[in-house]
């Protein structure tokens, strides 16, 4: 059964820095495309970032672009969102989504929420 | 970058209406065009990919047509289970998408 579990939600300042995880199980991580789709509070879904299966491409929204850093490890099937600079619009639940090739986002994990307020 | 809009933002319906969603993109984005279903507190559920295949699993009352700009999510029959939130997405772009959503509630 494919499983994404995210990690590392909670709630930080505005300018702090958070580190989001993604827990994959159940297929062949290191074959697929991983994503972050965010979703603030009452609104529709943005997606975030993107990373090609082998760390080759990374793909950024402009409203995170020189803010947020998507990396992976495929030996630890492991997904990773490093968020610098937090802004208060920055607060949203965050999933983790698998594509593969142009494909649409087929396994969601269930969010973690991020919160920047002072 | 791809824009998507869609049509209605809500509507109101009652159970065994047909009901339809329109989804348009500001440029040609062939038939990569996928539609999700969203309940309160859930995350997206992938209904129809590639514009018209339905997901393994989701209901056969649901169907998708359409291909470069524009495109249609039908409910032949609305189930009281289908009340909730929907959303186009495209994926011809390395930047991806999606549209604002169409909320279908209770008349």
């Amino acid at each position: 059964e494919v499983q994404l579990v995210e990690s590392g939600g909670g709630l930080v300042k505005p300018g702090g820095s958070l580190r989001l995880s993604c827990a994959a199980s159940g297929f062949t991580f290191s074959s697929y495309n991983m994503n972050w789709v965010r979703q603030a509070p009452g609104k529709g879904l943005e997606w975030v970032s993107s990373i090609s299966s082998s760390s080759s491409y990374m793909y950024y929204a402009d409203s995170v672009k020189g803010r947020f850093t998507i990396s992976r490890d495929n030996a630890q099937n492991s997904l990773y969102l490093q968020m610098n600079s937090l802004r208060a619009d920055d607060t949203a639940v965050y999933y983790c989504a698998r594509t593969y090739d142009r494909k649409p986002f087929d396994y969601w994990g269930q969010g973690t929420l991020v919160t920047v307020s002072s | 970058d791809i824009q998507m809009t869609q049509s209605p933002s809500s509507l109101s319906a009652s159970v065994g209406d047909r009901v339809t969603i329109t989804c348009r993109a500001s440029q040609s984005i062939s038939s990569y065009l996928h539609w999700y279903q969203q309940k309160p507190g859930r995350a997206p559920n992938l209904l129809i990919y590639a514009a018209s295949t339905l997901q393994s699993g989701v209901p056969s009352r649901f169907s998708g047509s359409g291909s470069g700009t524009d495109f249609t999510l039908t409910i032949s029959s609305l189930q009281p289970e289908d009340f909730a939130t929907y959303y186009c997405q495209q994926s011809y772009s390395t930047v991806f998408t999606f549209g604002p959503g169409t909320k279908v509630d209770v008349k």
